[in-house]
């Protein structure tokens, strides 16, 4: 592994199933951030977490939850799936948490829940 | 209001032409700006950061104006893989934690 690694890379589901996102980096970074991106909008931040053991809710953080086990892991779940939630995202890393720290973004996991 | 804006484009420029992009952010207090560049179907990658006075990369020039709350990116004697989404970041403080808000993009197309 090099990088950030995120599974799957693509998927569909159906409106109501549960689905965790996985993302997994070998940088030893200490801050973790999984986004959302839609087409005409920015990335919008739905969890992060400073450091393992840690998480805090972003900007959208409504029907998603995190987890931070550990320093390489950081899976997102989403509970029950609901269309609006047909999005890319993107899960990223900083060596530490703060605005001045390069993001290193994951390739993304396409999801369309129908 | 959006708190960072970017015209979407598509800009098309021919191979060799110099374009500028700019950007405007709502929060005066933001300390820390950015461009990233996205490749079709890609994940964002840091192109560079932007500092107050100004810095050069290379091709790439950005630019801070505080008082006018704008950054800009000027790219020189455009290459075809050049073609991308440019995507302006900014800082914030809210909510208990430090982010990076980030501008819907804008498209730049380079031909032969």
């Amino acid at each position: 592994i090099a990088g950030i690694t995120q599974a799957p890379t693509s998927q569909i589901l159906a409106a109501g199933r549960r689905m965790t996102l996985r993302c997994t980096q070998d940088m030893r970074h200490n801050a973790m951030y999984w986004y959302r991106q839609d087409l005409g909008l920015g990335l919008r931040l739905i969890h992060y977490s400073n450091t393992a053991g840690t998480t805090g809710k972003g900007e959208v953080p409504d029907g998603y939850s995190v987890s931070r086990a550990n320093t390489d892991d950081f899976p997102l779940t989403l509970a029950s799936a609901v269309p609006s939630q047909t999005s890319v995202y993107f899960c990223a890393s900083s060596e530490l948490a703060g605005a001045s720290y390069e993001q290193f973004f994951g390739p993304g996991t396409r999801l369309t829940v129908l | 209001r959006k708190e960072v804006e970017q015209d979407p484009g598509p800009f098309n420029v021919p191979e060799g032409a110099t374009v500028a992009f700019n950007c405007t952010y709502s929060n005066s207090a933001s300390q820390s700006f950015f461009w990233y560049r996205q490749d079709c179907r890609k994940e964002p990658k840091l192109l560079m950061s932007v500092y107050s006075s100004g810095n050069e990369d290379g091709r790439f020039t950005a630019q801070l104006n505080r008082a006018s709350q704008y950054i800009s990116l000027l790219i020189r004697d455009s290459k075809l893989s050049d073609s991308a989404t440019y995507l302006c970041v900014v800082n914030e403080f809210s909510g208990g934690y430090n982010k990076l808000i980030f501008g819907a993009g804008t498209r730049l197309a380079v031909h032969p």
